[in-house]
């Protein structure tokens, strides 16, 4: 089974700063799909950025952008100017693209963001 | 107009006692999923339905049984409430994987049970 390594239970940062919480996963598969989800205290599960692993350039989303380095399995979530808002617990997913409808979540990573 | 909803969004109960929680989706999705989330946060899959038919069954105890109606609907029934049963269960829902596009879930608000 593919595994997701969130390696930072928890990470701090400043308004308006700039934080990069890590990702990394295993598998033996080319094509799959990754996502950053955000749980805020209200515990709602938000879908914050996508990446296909078959696309080079990386996904952006407003504030929210990724570094997805496809050959060191690695998928880092930007997110700048950070604002109150943002303090949540982050998750990491991977799916694949051809092989069952599971996926597979990292251990999470806890954002503060410092006023 | 919610997507993917669940009721209760609070259970307290004692152990021993049976009981339910309702999941439905609006999006059309044809694949659901039950997950828990422990105390830690960790999220992990118990279930998953495609079209009514069960296609994920991780090491659960069978005192949980989930049951799909129809495939916008999959309810989680627990018998024998144990205190370790306490934690918020989530609900989600995607298109199947071979749909293809990203497919990602949806999911509900979360039910947190806890057994006194």
């Amino acid at each position: 089974a593919q595994t997701v390594t969130q390696s930072q239970p928890e990470m701090s940062v400043q308004e308006a700063e700039t934080v990069t919480l890590s990702c990394t996963y295993d598998t033996s598969e080319s094509d799959y799909y990754l996502f950053w989800y955000k749980q805020p205290p209200s515990r709602q599960m938000i879908l914050v950025i996508r990446q296909e692993a078959y696309k080079q350039q990386n996904a952006t989303e407003n504030r929210f952008s990724v570094n997805f380095q496809k050959a060191a399995k690695s998928f880092s979530l930007k997110i700048s100017d950070s604002q109150l808002g943002d303090a949540a617990m982050y998750f990491c997913a991977y799916r694949s693209a051809n092989t069952g409808n599971q996926f597979y979540f990292g251990t999470g990573t806890s954002l503060t963001v410092i006023p | 107009d919610t997507a993917v909803s669940q009721t209760p969004k609070y259970l307290v109960t004692q152990m021993g006692n049976d009981k339910s929680i309702k999941c439905e989706q609006n999006l059309g999705h044809d694949t659901m999923y039950w997950y828990k989330q422990d105390s830690k946060k960790f999220l992990k899959i118990m279930f998953s339905y495609n079209n009514k038919e069960l296609i994920i069954n991780e090491t659960v105890p069978n005192r949980f049984s989930p049951k799909s109606p129809d495939k916008a609907h999959l309810n989680l029934h627990i018998n024998s409430l144990e205190l370790g049963d306490s934690a918020v269960y989530f609900c989600a829902s995607s298109h199947h994987a071979l749909a293809g596009g990203y497919n990602e879930q949806f999911f509900g608000p979360g039910t947190r049970l806890t057994v006194l």
